[in-house]
Protein backbone atom coordinates (compact mmCIF):
# COMPACT_ATOMS: atom_id res chain seq x y z
CA UNK A 1 0.00 0.00 0.00
CA UNK A 2 1.21 3.36 -0.98
CA UNK A 3 2.47 5.55 1.56
CA UNK A 4 1.48 9.30 2.61
CA UNK A 5 2.30 11.75 -0.46
CA UNK A 6 3.46 15.48 -0.37
CA UNK A 7 3.82 17.61 -3.29
CA UNK A 8 6.03 19.63 -3.82
CA UNK A 9 8.77 18.70 -1.91
CA UNK A 10 10.41 21.97 -2.16
CA UNK A 11 9.77 25.29 -2.52
CA UNK A 12 11.08 28.61 -1.78
CA UNK A 13 9.22 31.55 -1.74
CA UNK A 14 8.83 35.30 -1.04
CA UNK A 15 7.46 37.42 1.41
CA UNK A 16 4.02 38.63 0.78
CA UNK A 17 3.59 35.31 -1.62
CA UNK A 18 1.13 32.49 -0.90
CA UNK A 19 1.62 28.81 -1.19
CA UNK A 20 -0.42 25.94 -1.49
CA UNK A 21 0.81 22.39 -0.50
CA UNK A 22 -1.05 18.96 -1.33
CA UNK A 23 -1.13 15.76 0.70
CA UNK A 24 -2.59 12.10 -0.57
CA UNK A 25 -3.45 9.98 2.59
CA UNK A 26 -2.82 6.23 2.88
CA UNK A 27 -5.76 4.62 0.68
CA UNK A 28 -8.64 4.00 2.80
CA UNK A 29 -7.53 6.90 5.56
CA UNK A 30 -9.87 9.66 6.09
CA UNK A 31 -8.50 12.19 8.70
CA UNK A 32 -5.46 14.48 7.41
CA UNK A 33 -3.41 16.30 10.18
CA UNK A 34 -0.87 19.16 9.10
CA UNK A 35 1.99 20.15 11.14
CA UNK A 36 4.57 22.61 11.01
CA UNK A 37 7.96 21.71 12.10
CA UNK A 38 11.07 24.36 12.68
CA UNK A 39 14.10 23.67 14.37
CA UNK A 40 13.06 26.20 17.31
CA UNK A 41 9.59 25.26 17.95
CA UNK A 42 9.82 21.50 17.40
CA UNK A 43 6.59 19.76 15.40
CA UNK A 44 3.48 21.46 15.95
CA UNK A 45 -0.38 20.94 15.31
CA UNK A 46 -1.33 22.89 12.61
CA UNK A 47 -5.12 21.55 11.86
CA UNK A 48 -6.92 18.32 11.22
CA UNK A 49 -9.61 17.16 8.63
CA UNK A 50 -11.75 14.42 8.48
CA UNK A 51 -14.68 14.02 6.11
CA UNK A 52 -13.78 17.18 4.19
CA UNK A 53 -14.52 19.39 7.48
CA UNK A 54 -11.58 20.88 10.13
CA UNK A 55 -12.43 18.94 13.16
CA UNK A 56 -9.45 20.20 15.20
CA UNK A 57 -7.12 23.24 15.12
CA UNK A 58 -3.59 24.76 16.85
CA UNK A 59 -3.03 27.79 17.71
CA UNK A 60 -1.97 29.45 14.01
CA UNK A 61 -2.87 32.68 12.78
CA UNK A 62 -5.43 32.46 10.00
CA UNK A 63 -3.49 32.91 7.39
CA UNK A 64 -3.05 29.41 7.48
CA UNK A 65 -5.85 27.44 5.88
CA UNK A 66 -6.57 24.31 4.47
CA UNK A 67 -9.19 21.81 2.99
CA UNK A 68 -10.34 18.06 2.27
CA UNK A 69 -11.38 17.18 -0.24
CA UNK A 70 -13.91 14.53 -1.09
CA UNK A 71 -11.80 11.84 -2.15
CA UNK A 72 -9.43 12.81 1.14
CA UNK A 73 -7.04 14.28 0.10
CA UNK A 74 -5.98 17.76 1.47
CA UNK A 75 -4.42 20.91 0.90
CA UNK A 76 -2.93 23.37 3.36
CA UNK A 77 -2.57 27.32 2.34
CA UNK A 78 -0.81 29.64 3.21
CA UNK A 79 -1.04 33.42 2.29
CA UNK A 80 0.76 36.33 2.72
CA UNK A 81 4.20 34.35 3.81
CA UNK A 82 6.85 35.32 6.59
CA UNK A 83 10.12 34.57 7.12
CA UNK A 84 9.18 32.69 10.01
CA UNK A 85 6.93 30.22 7.49
CA UNK A 86 10.31 28.82 6.66
CA UNK A 87 9.92 25.34 8.18
CA UNK A 88 9.04 21.90 6.99
CA UNK A 89 5.47 20.99 6.69
CA UNK A 90 4.55 17.26 7.17
CA UNK A 91 1.22 16.06 7.09
CA UNK A 92 -0.03 12.78 8.25
CA UNK A 93 -3.25 10.54 7.73
CA UNK A 94 -4.85 8.18 9.67
CA UNK A 95 -7.64 5.72 9.24
CA UNK A 96 -10.86 7.39 11.16
CA UNK A 97 -9.12 9.76 13.49
CA UNK A 98 -9.65 8.01 16.33
CA UNK A 99 -7.55 9.07 19.02
CA UNK A 100 -6.11 5.69 19.71
CA UNK A 101 -5.02 5.28 15.57
CA UNK A 102 -1.43 5.55 14.50
CA UNK A 103 -0.68 8.81 12.33
CA UNK A 104 1.38 8.24 9.22
CA UNK A 105 3.57 10.65 8.22
CA UNK A 106 4.54 11.70 4.86
CA UNK A 107 8.48 13.00 3.39
CA UNK A 108 7.32 16.82 3.77
CA UNK A 109 7.46 19.50 2.55
CA UNK A 110 10.34 22.07 2.76
CA UNK A 111 9.28 25.61 2.53
CA UNK A 112 11.79 28.78 2.42
CA UNK A 113 10.78 32.02 2.42
CA UNK A 114 13.51 34.51 1.42
CA UNK B 1 -1.95 24.67 27.68
CA UNK B 2 -1.09 21.19 27.12
CA UNK B 3 2.38 20.25 27.32
CA UNK B 4 4.46 17.09 26.34
CA UNK B 5 8.37 17.67 28.05
CA UNK B 6 11.39 15.30 27.20
CA UNK B 7 15.34 15.82 27.87
CA UNK B 8 16.85 17.34 24.79
CA UNK B 9 19.98 15.50 25.07
CA UNK B 10 22.10 14.76 23.10
CA UNK B 11 21.88 11.01 24.86
CA UNK B 12 25.28 9.28 23.77
CA UNK B 13 24.94 5.26 24.67
CA UNK B 14 27.37 2.50 23.55
CA UNK B 15 26.77 -0.24 21.14
CA UNK B 16 24.69 -2.70 22.64
CA UNK B 17 23.44 -0.98 25.91
CA UNK B 18 20.29 0.03 26.85
CA UNK B 19 18.87 3.49 26.12
CA UNK B 20 16.41 5.20 27.98
CA UNK B 21 14.36 7.96 26.72
CA UNK B 22 12.26 9.42 29.41
CA UNK B 23 8.58 11.58 28.40
CA UNK B 24 6.12 13.77 30.54
CA UNK B 25 2.69 15.17 29.66
CA UNK B 26 0.69 17.78 31.30
CA UNK B 27 -2.94 16.57 30.77
CA UNK B 28 -4.11 14.10 33.20
CA UNK B 29 -6.99 12.77 31.08
CA UNK B 30 -4.45 11.71 28.08
CA UNK B 31 -5.17 8.30 26.79
CA UNK B 32 -2.95 7.86 24.09
CA UNK B 33 0.15 8.11 23.30
CA UNK B 34 3.61 7.71 20.71
CA UNK B 35 6.93 7.47 20.23
CA UNK B 36 8.42 8.02 16.99
CA UNK B 37 11.93 7.96 15.53
CA UNK B 38 12.89 10.76 13.00
CA UNK B 39 16.34 10.81 11.08
CA UNK B 40 18.04 13.78 10.17
CA UNK B 41 16.08 15.03 7.37
CA UNK B 42 13.41 12.57 7.37
CA UNK B 43 9.63 12.68 8.17
CA UNK B 44 9.20 10.84 11.96
CA UNK B 45 8.33 7.19 11.72
CA UNK B 46 5.97 5.44 14.39
CA UNK B 47 7.99 2.88 16.76
CA UNK B 48 5.59 2.29 19.22
CA UNK B 49 2.04 3.70 20.55
CA UNK B 50 0.65 2.33 24.21
CA UNK B 51 -2.77 3.36 25.91
CA UNK B 52 -2.57 1.65 29.15
CA UNK B 53 -0.76 1.35 32.11
CA UNK B 54 2.35 -1.07 32.33
CA UNK B 55 4.63 -1.94 29.71
CA UNK B 56 4.17 -2.87 25.81
CA UNK B 57 7.02 -4.77 23.90
CA UNK B 58 7.70 -4.75 20.38
CA UNK B 59 11.26 -6.31 19.48
CA UNK B 60 14.01 -4.11 21.23
CA UNK B 61 12.07 -1.83 22.22
CA UNK B 62 9.99 -1.40 25.24
CA UNK B 63 7.22 1.32 25.93
CA UNK B 64 6.12 1.84 29.62
CA UNK B 65 3.38 4.29 30.55
CA UNK B 66 2.10 5.55 34.39
CA UNK B 67 -0.64 7.61 33.96
CA UNK B 68 -0.46 8.33 37.62
CA UNK B 69 2.56 10.01 37.49
CA UNK B 70 1.82 11.46 33.51
CA UNK B 71 4.96 10.17 32.63
CA UNK B 72 5.63 7.71 29.35
CA UNK B 73 9.17 6.20 28.62
CA UNK B 74 10.62 4.23 25.95
CA UNK B 75 13.56 1.73 26.70
CA UNK B 76 15.65 0.34 23.36
CA UNK B 77 17.45 -2.80 24.10
CA UNK B 78 20.77 -3.76 22.70
CA UNK B 79 21.24 -0.36 21.06
CA UNK B 80 22.70 -0.02 17.26
CA UNK B 81 24.18 3.02 15.80
CA UNK B 82 21.28 3.12 13.09
CA UNK B 83 19.17 3.46 16.36
CA UNK B 84 21.25 6.92 16.23
CA UNK B 85 17.93 9.38 15.79
CA UNK B 86 15.77 11.95 17.56
CA UNK B 87 13.15 10.12 19.21
CA UNK B 88 9.98 12.07 19.56
CA UNK B 89 7.16 11.45 22.41
CA UNK B 90 3.61 12.51 21.39
CA UNK B 91 0.84 12.67 23.59
CA UNK B 92 -2.91 12.80 21.71
CA UNK B 93 -5.04 15.20 23.75
CA UNK B 94 -8.35 14.27 22.44
CA UNK B 95 -10.53 11.07 22.47
CA UNK B 96 -12.09 12.19 19.33
CA UNK B 97 -9.87 12.95 16.35
CA UNK B 98 -6.24 14.28 16.24
CA UNK B 99 -4.64 16.90 17.87
CA UNK B 100 -0.99 15.31 18.56
CA UNK B 101 1.25 17.63 20.76
CA UNK B 102 5.07 16.22 20.30
CA UNK B 103 7.84 17.08 22.44
CA UNK B 104 10.98 18.35 21.75
CA UNK B 105 12.52 15.42 20.91
CA UNK B 106 15.82 13.84 22.87
CA UNK B 107 18.56 13.23 20.24
CA UNK B 108 19.98 9.38 20.53
CA UNK B 109 23.73 9.35 19.68
CA UNK B 110 24.88 5.15 19.69
CA UNK B 111 28.65 5.06 19.85
CA UNK B 112 30.30 1.83 17.46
Amino acid sequence: KAGVTQTPRYLIKTRGQQVTLSCSPISGHRSVSWYQQTPGQGLQFLFEYFSETQRNKGNFPGRFSGRQFSNSRSEMNVSTLELGDSALYLCASSLGGQGQETQYFGPGTRLLVL
Amino acid sequence: QKEVEQNSGPLSVPEGAIASLNCTYSDRGSQSFFWYRQYSGKSPELIMSIYSNGDKEDGRFTAQLNKASQYVSLLIRDSQPSDSATYLCAVNFHNYGQNFVFGPGTRLSVLP
